[in-house]
């Protein structure tokens, strides 16, 4: 079957560096997604990786393996606004997105 | 209109009522997708359309139908509704089903009661 995985919850210091585990299985695979939502509201994108490595963008990273079924999200200088859940998903082999239940990061001051 | 758009914003509605949440986008994407999020799990892919005239059925489609007349709509249409539907609906698009870049509107709110 097809499956994402995701702490359900963390918590982080403003102004710290936290990183966001995400594993998946799937059907073939076509990329990896990283979307932040905050509380009522609808999920926003954030980054996207087919290849291995690391993509940078600005304070927000996404890393990828694809060999380990992988992938984690590094959010450096935390703000207060970054507070949210923030979704895993991956393409399949039919272009569908496998969600994640989305890990929910409470930044404390 | 900038981007999606839904209507309502929320509703309740007696179960065995029919209900259709609308939604518009004017992004002239090809695809078009209906989620259901609920607390704890993730989203889940209620129906979806490549294309303008296609449409396909996700996880979780029973209860549910969609129609795609035109690029712009895709209204997610409940026959009889049942507690269980109670969630908070998700339409989003994106340029195709193969460039992935979803784009999602404000969501609905649906309490069945």
């Amino acid at each position: 079957g097809q499956n994402i995985d995701q702490p359900t919850e963390m918590t982080a210091t403003e102004g710290a560096i936290v990183q966001i585990n995400c594993t998946y299985q799937t059907s073939g695979f076509n990329g990896l997604f990283w979307y932040q939502q905050h509380a009522g509201e609808a999920p926003t994108f954030l980054s996207y990786n087919v290849l291995d490595g690391l993509e940078e963008k600005g304070r927000f990273s996404s890393f990828l393996s694809r060999s380990k079924g992988y992938s984690y999200l590094l959010l450096k200088e935390l703000q207060m606004k970054d507070s949210a859940s923030y979704l895993c998903a991956a393409q399949d082999s039919n272009y569908q997105l496998i969600w994640g239940a989305g890990t929910k990061l409470i930044i404390k001051p | 209109i900038a981007g999606i758009t839904q209507a309502p914003t929320s509703q309740i509605l007696a179960a065995g009522r029919r209900m259709t949440l609308r939604c518009t986008q004017d992004m002239r994407h090809n695809a078009m997708y209906w989620y259901r999020q609920d607390l704890g799990l993730g989203l889940r892919l209620i129906h979806y359309s490549n294309t303008a005239g296609t449409t396909g059925k996700g996880e979780v489609p029973d209860g549910y139908s969609v129609s795609r007349a035109n690029t712009d709509d895709f209204p997610l249409t409940l026959a009889s509704a049942v507690p269980s539907q109670t969630s908070v609906y998700f339409c989003a698009s994106s340029l195709s089903s193969q460039v992935n870049e979803q784009f999602f509107g404000p969501g609905t709110r649906l309490t069945v009661l």
